[in-house]
């Protein structure tokens, strides 16, 4: 298996709604990153799992909130969220940090759209 | 600090022809590794062709290479033989230090023409 899931592959809330992005490998990687990407723009690095600790957080507003509950799962959860935070969020990983210099493997990503 | 600049927006290319895009970087690291992510309207980034700084010899895979000038911190990626398959938006990218952080150009968007 040489994929990164995501699901759902699109979302649209509220901005009084609770809902979370779920992405998995069975890679055995254990880096996990979370990536925000607005149209026609690069992505963003929003946070970093390494061994399913927290290693980066990118400034990112509290109302996003990430979760590792385990080597194979990242979860991103959404409350009270904006509409400027409708984009692209996609999921990557990695063989573990030290080597990522052999490239990231990326999902396909969920379109959200905030309402 | 890292940076990565593409300056071409968008490019276009004839089917079965050869297209280069660019890409500038700076870092301060002296290890660091460059790469180039394609990703088509699918939306799923993919890695086309990733080089080491240390290493002096262009990488290829396949009909992509790279034009590596590291004293002008300079990485093309040529696609040769270009196919409709390859349109899609190209993004550079630099890791360096503790490998932690990729950092993104803004992007080249490829049209094949038939």
């Amino acid at each position: 298996d040489t994929e990164v899931t995501q699901t759902p592959k699109h979302l649209v809330m509220g901005m009084t709604n609770k809902k979370s992005l779920k992405c998995e490998q069975h890679m055995g990687h254990r880096a996990m990153y979370w990536y925000k990407q607005k149209a026609k723009k690069p992505p963003e690095l929003m946070f970093v799992y390494s061994y399913e600790k927290l290693s980066i957080n990118e400034s990112v507003p509290s109302r996003f909130s990430p979760e590792c509950p385990n080597s194979s799962l990242l979860n991103l959860h959404l409350h009270a969220l904006q509409p400027e935070d409708s984009a692209l969020y996609l999921c990557a990983s990695s063989q573990d940090l030290y080597r990522a210099n052999y490239g990231y493997t990326f999902g396909s990503g969920t379109r959200l759209t905030v309402v | 600090a890292q940076t990565v600049t593409q300056s071409q927006p968008e490019m276009s290319v004839q089917e079965a022809e050869t297209v280069t895009l660019s890409c500038t970087y700076d870092t301060s690291e002296s290890d660091y590794y460059l790469f180039w992510y394609k990703q088509p309207p699918s939306r799923q980034m993919i890695l086309v062709i990733r080089q080491e700084a240390y290493k002096q010899q262009n990488a290829t895979e396949n009909r992509f290479s790279v034009n590596f000038q590291k004293a002008a911190k300079s990485f093309s990626l040529k696609i040769s033989d270009s196919q409709l398959g390859d349109a899609a938006m190209y993004f550079c990218a630099s890791l360096s230090g503790g490998y932690q952080k990729v950092t993104f150009g803004t992007g080249t968007k490829l049209q094949v023409i038939p």
